[in-house]
């Protein structure tokens, strides 16, 4: 069935840029989302991605695509301590459209 | 804004007890689901629902029954909670519909359950 993988964690330096990335093999995927999940609380939705782009940037988080690999990364700009938290990777098709597929998530541990 | 709230933020029960979770969502969204999160497993779904009175069983559905009988609301229940249903329960819902659907699911905060 489908998969999606994501490291389990990652830590950098506040200021510095955090990269996340992800692997899905569901190669009819149509969207492909990242959320975030603060201590505590409910997941929310950061930014997602259609599987026809290649590229998106919304303010500090820019979303790659490689389609080819499945491979779909997030990276934070100027990371800071508010943005420690997991991010999960998700990725839904036109087929199974009610239900979206989740990595384990990756918890980002910012430093001051 | 879309709210999702789930009834209890913190819950604590006794093995053997029928377990009400509760879910109510304003924006009229078709689709419900509920989750478990677990420590190193993610995010699992043990059911779902896309209408009233319409259910579907997710990835872990044993030892869970849910219950949909208004848009706006979806219950999970325990019918006989033992130690190993001990998790955080995240609720959430998405638009959708014949017309289409949704990119974003919007959750609830969680309440954790811990059976003794």
């Amino acid at each position: 069935g489908e998969d999606v993988e994501q490291s389990l964690f990652l830590s950098v330096r506040e200021g510095d840029s955090s990269v996340i990335n992800c692997t899905y093999t569901d190669s009819s995927s149509t969207y492909l989302y990242w959320y975030k999940q603060e201590p505590g609380a409910g997941l929310q939705l950061l930014t997602y991605i259609f599987s026809n782009m290649d590229m998106k940037q919304d303010q500090r988080l820019t979303v790659l695509l490689n389609k080819k690999d499945k491979h779909l990364s997030l990276r934070i700009a100027d990371t800071q301590t508010g943005d420690s938290a997991i991010y999960f990777c998700a990725e839904a098709n036109a087929g199974n459209n009610r239900k979206l597929i989740w990595g384990l998530g990756t918890s980002l541990a910012v430093n001051p | 804004d879309v709210k999702v709230t789930q009834s209890s933020r913190y819950l604590v029960k006794r093995t053997g007890e029928k377990v009400f979770l509760e879910c109510v969502q304003d924006m009229d969204h078709e689709n419900m689901f509920w989750y478990r999160q677990d420590p190193g497993l993610g995010l699992r779904l043990i059911y779902f629902s896309y209408d009233v009175k319409m259910k579907e069983k997710g990835d872990i559905p044993e030892g869970y029954s849910v219950s949909r009988e208004k848009k706006e609301r979806f219950s999970l229940i325990l019918e006989s909670a033992s130690t190993n249903q001990t998790s955080m329960y995240l609720c959430a819902s998405s638009h959708g519909g014949l017309l289409g659907w949704s990119t974003e699911a919007f959750f609830g905060q969680g309440t954790r359950l811990t059976v003794v």
